[in-house]
């Protein structure tokens, strides 16, 4: 079984434009989460989609978007990019919405570097 | 809010050694807590999930503890090896749902 995967690998952009990462989600999976990592603040939870809905958001502001779509792979887009976006997006899928015995598989991430 | 602490922030040990990782958390009302691997600028690998009402999960040489009335858990590797060498990561997750609440990690080092 394929695992998740992230596109693109690593993306250069400068202050101001915006960007879109996208996740493919194991195949059968129907939830996916979206998390940035940067060295300063760790691990933080984004969003998550789960049958093209979000379910739940993190403490991001309005910049960070994400949608769904019916064949569970997922999309994030950040508008008017700021230096301190440049992070390590990555990408979580599980099978369920997050019941207590669903592990949840990450992808290898999208590098985005602002300038 | 729930927080989570992982100690120690770096570990080095020679190869062979026995360890435990430390990760606390401040809510008990959690569904499960899961442990992760990460090695450089890479993404993360699952390693083990225990559930609320489970004591411990198993895999090959490790052992993952969780006491969730004292909101701590352990996860023991045995005989390391260079290859352990990576980032450990714990997580919990509270509610259903899928968000997961990280610790900050423990980078181990495994010296030939």
């Amino acid at each position: 079984k394929a695992g998740v995967t992230q596109t693109p690998r690593y993306l250069i952009k400068t202050r101001g434009q915006q960007v879109t990462l996208s996740c493919s989600p194991i195949s059968g999976h129907r939830s996916v989460s979206w998390y940035q990592q940067t060295p300063g603040q760790g691990l933080q939870f984004l969003f998550e989609y789960f049958s093209e809905t979000q379910r739940n958001k993190g403490n991001f502001p309005g910049r960070f978007s994400g949608r769904q779509f019916s064949n569970s792979r997922s999309e994030m887009n950040v508008s008017t990019l700021e230096l301190g976006d440049s992070a390590l997006y990555l990408c979580a899928s599980s099978f369920s919405r997050g019941a207590r015995t669903d592990t949840q598989y990450f992808g290898p991430g999208t590098r985005l570097t602002v300038l | 809010k729930q927080e989570v602490t992982q100690i120690p922030a770096a570990l080095s040990v020679p190869e062979g050694e026995n360890l435990v990782l430390n990760c606390s958390f401040t809510d008990s009302a959690i569904y499960n807590l899961q442990w992760f691997r990460q090695d450089p600028g890479k993404g993360l690998t699952s390693l083990l999930l225990i559930q609320s009402s489970q004591r411990e999960q198993t895999s090959g040489r490790l052992n993952a503890s969780l006491d969730k009335s004292s909101g701590r858990s352990t996860l023991y590797i045995a005989a390391s090896q260079p290859g352990d060498s990576a980032t450990y990561l714990c997580a919990v997750q509270e509610t259903s749902g899928s968000r997961l609440t990280f610790g900050e990690g423990t980078q181990l080092t495994v010296n030939p």
